[in-house]
């Protein structure tokens, strides 16, 4: 079975300038997450698509960060502009879907490292 | 809010035991996970509790949990230098949030 796939693996960008990363979940998995992992720190949450549709983005900074899923499979999520905060690894997970223990297993890809200058 | 915490290093020599520990603070929490981080990689689910059992072993792998002093451990026993990583508790908020919340993580440094 294939996992979670992501790129790209590294992106370098000065700030102020936009960026975008994309994540293909596991074949199956409705739920998609989207994680921010500062170095130093866990991975936090910032949104949550069951299917296509969101069903949590409470932590999403919303004034520069987007992130879509139309088709209920690949999503994409996008910064713009970026800010030197901005730095940090993004991990895409999916699930089978939001319930019980095992279907909410949530299965990491290997994350897109973003250095802002 | 939910808080999970963890101390930031661990040093063991090869073939010890180790013992990474967790606080958590969300007394709805259901289910709680151990994941693992190598280099460059993602997490990598390790092992998980319900929050109704004290002691899961599975293999080299015992969790214990206090559920009265919301304390979690993970032992790894016969420690190899394979096991040098990034080690995440994280608490499953199965109430209206609904989502994994991380600890900072424990680097555990396995020394020959």
């Amino acid at each position: 079975e294939a996992g979670v796939a992501q790129s790209p693996r590294y992106k370098i960008i000065e700030k102020r300038q936009s960026v975008a990363f994309w994540c293909n979940p596991i074949s199956g998995h409705a739920t998609l997450y989207w994680y921010q992992q500062i170095l130093g720190q866990g991975p936090k949450l910032l949104i949550q698509f069951q299917n296509n549709g969101v069903v949590d983005d409470s932590q999403l900074p919303k004034d520069r960060f987007s992130a879509e899923r139309l088709k209920g499979v690949d999503s994409t999520l996008k910064i713009q502009p970026a800010k030197l905060e901005d730095s940090a690894v993004y991990l895409c997970a999916s699930s089978l879907e939001r319930g019980g223990i095992f279907r909410n297993e949530q299965f990491f890809g290997p994350g897109t490292r973003l250095t802002v200058l | 809010g939910e808080d999970v915490e963890q101390s930031l290093f661990l040093s063991v020599r090869e073939g010890d035991s180790s013992v990474i520990n967790c606080t958590y603070t969300d007394s709805s929490s259901t289910y709680l996970y151990w994941y693992k981080q190598e280099p460059g990689a993602g997490l990598q689910l390790l092992t998980y509790i319900f929050s109704n059992m004290d002691m899961k072993q599975d293999q080299r792998l015992t969790v214990l949990l206090n559920k009265k002093d919301k304390h979690l451990s993970l032992r790894i026993a016969d420690t190899q230098t394979g096991d040098s990583a990034i080690y995440f508790c994280a608490e499953w908020d199965s109430g209206s949030a609904r989502q994994l919340t991380f600890g900072s993580g424990t680097q555990l440094t396995v020394l020959p």
